[in-house]
């Protein structure tokens, strides 16, 4: 099984911090990334696609590395409402392939 | 207008039992997935299905048993259900192969 690697954490970071994941996959088929969000007891909702070129959206930059294979997500002036869980996905093959998520909590 | 809906959202049931979830999108999506979430929170593929044909079913039990009747729809029955089988269940959908994934909201199976 191909995997997808993501450090849990926690981290940890002050409002305002900017704060930066990186996830590792080790197929190196895959075509396509993604970064999802995902609440506390709710479902795993998408937060960005990854292209090629990078792709940002606000306060929120992803990256794509192909030679190391890993992908990142940068968020910058973190607020409260970023608490929660990040997962990564590459896909390829009818397997979207997850992380296993790196927990972000925002604290005043 | 919920675009991946599953039912129930919650179900508690003693081992041994028989339970089935249901899912449907209303995406007009051709692929449709199941993943089991554990206590730590790990999203782990079960079955694939493309236009309703079984495309990968990942070292599940064979008391897992999936059913897709049409391509909206893939629904999830468990035999003989075991305190292990304890997690939550997402349904998900994508337009095809190799794009991102629309989750349902989950059920969130107990087995007392």
């Amino acid at each position: 099984r191909k995997e997808v690697e993501q450090d849990p954490g926690p981290f940890n970071v002050p409002e305002g911090a900017t704060v930066a994941f990186n996830c590792t996959y080790s197929n190196s088929a895959s075509q396509s990334f993604f970064w999802y969000r995902q609440d506390c007891r709710k479902e795993p909702k998408l937060l960005m696609s990854v292209y090629s070129s990078g792709n940002e959206d606000g306060r929120f930059t992803a990256q794509l590395n192909r030679a190391s294979q890993y992908i990142s997500l940068l968020i910058r002036d973190s607020k409260l409402s970023d608490s929660a869980t990040y997962l990564c996905q590459s896909g390829g093959s009818y397997i979207p392939t997850f992380g296993r998520g790196t927990s972000l909590i925002v604290h005043p | 207008d919920t675009a991946v809906s599953q039912t129930p959202k919650y179900l508690v049931t003693q081992m041994g039992n028989d339970k089935s979830i249901k899912c449907e999108q209303n995406l007009g999506h051709d692929t449709m997935y199941w993943y089991k979430q554990d206590s730590k929170k790990f999203l782990k593929i079960m079955f694939s299905y493309n236009n309703k044909e079984l495309i990968i079913n990942e070292t599940v039990p064979n008391r897992f048993s999936p059913k897709s009747p049409d391509k909206a729809h893939l629904n999830l029955h468990i035999n003989s259900l075991e305190l292990g089988d304890s997690a939550v269940y997402f349904c998900a959908s994508s337009p095809w192969e190799d794009t991102e994934a629309f989750f349902g909201q989950g059920t969130r199976l107990t087995v007392v």
